[in-house]
């Protein structure tokens, strides 16, 4: 089957760093990408890994490991902000078929 | 410039009644994906249209269906709609079919079913 793992809750203080793990069981995989979402908005895309390694974008940045059939978001210099669900999504095949884990709730404390 | 527009917001359809949703892509945006999002839960991947044609489709009953128009506008419909339907409806747009950046969603519909 196709499954996600994300923790389900991560609380960090304004300045902090923190790392939101997802491990993955899909068939067909092709890259894992990063999305925020605040309640009641959209998701918003925050990044896209494709091959092994650490992407950087800003305070963000994410990490792919094919072989681990894992990944992490990394957030840096934690604003108030940054308080949202973050969601890690499996791309599956080369198109646009996304499956996307339970979502991890982010609490940014001052 | 307008981002991925979604209507109406929100909706509220008895049991058995059908529904039409609807998307429309920013502009130059030729590829359109449904997502369904329950309360607490991650999205997940209903259809995917290019172009007018069919490129994806998750794992939804029959009740569902899609389509896409000319000016790359689309709809979602679900018949004979169930509690289980009540959810949050999320449309996707990206430039090309195969994009994984820059796709962007709408705030989607809020859909109570009772």
């Amino acid at each position: 089957g196709q499954s996600l793992e994300q923790p389900s809750e991560v609380t960090a203080v304004e300045g902090a760093i923190v790392q939101i793990n997802c491990t993955y069981q899909t068939s067909g995989f092709y890259g894992l990408s990063w999305y925020q979402q605040h309640d009641g908005g959209a998701p918003t895309f925050l990044s896209y890994n494709a091959l092994d390694g650490l992407e950087e974008t800003g305070r963000f940045s994410s990490f792919l490991s094919r072989s681990d059939s894992y990944g992490y978001l990394l957030l840096q210099e934690l604003q108030m902000k940054d308080s949202a669900s973050y969601f890690c999504a499996a791309r599956r095949n080369y198109g646009q078929n996304f499956v996307f884990g339970p979502g991890t709730r982010l609490s940014v404390l001052p | 410039d307008a981002g991925v527009t979604q209507s109406p917001t929100h909706l509220i359809k008895t049991r058995g009644q059908q529904v039409t949703l609807r998307c429309s892509p920013i502009s130059g945006h030729k590829s359109v994906s449904w997502y369904q999002q329950v309360l607490g839960q991650g999205p997940q991947f209903i259809f995917q249209y290019y172009e007018k044609e069919e490129r994806g489709r998750g794992n939804f009953p029959d009740r569902f269906s899609a389509r896409q128009f000319p000016n790359y506008s689309s709809e979602l419909n679900v018949n004979a709609l169930l509690l289980g339907d009540s959810a949050l409806y999320l449309c996707a747009s990206s430039s090309e079919a195969d994009r994984a950046d820059g796709y962007t969603f709408g705030s989607g519909t809020r859909l109570t079913v009772v």
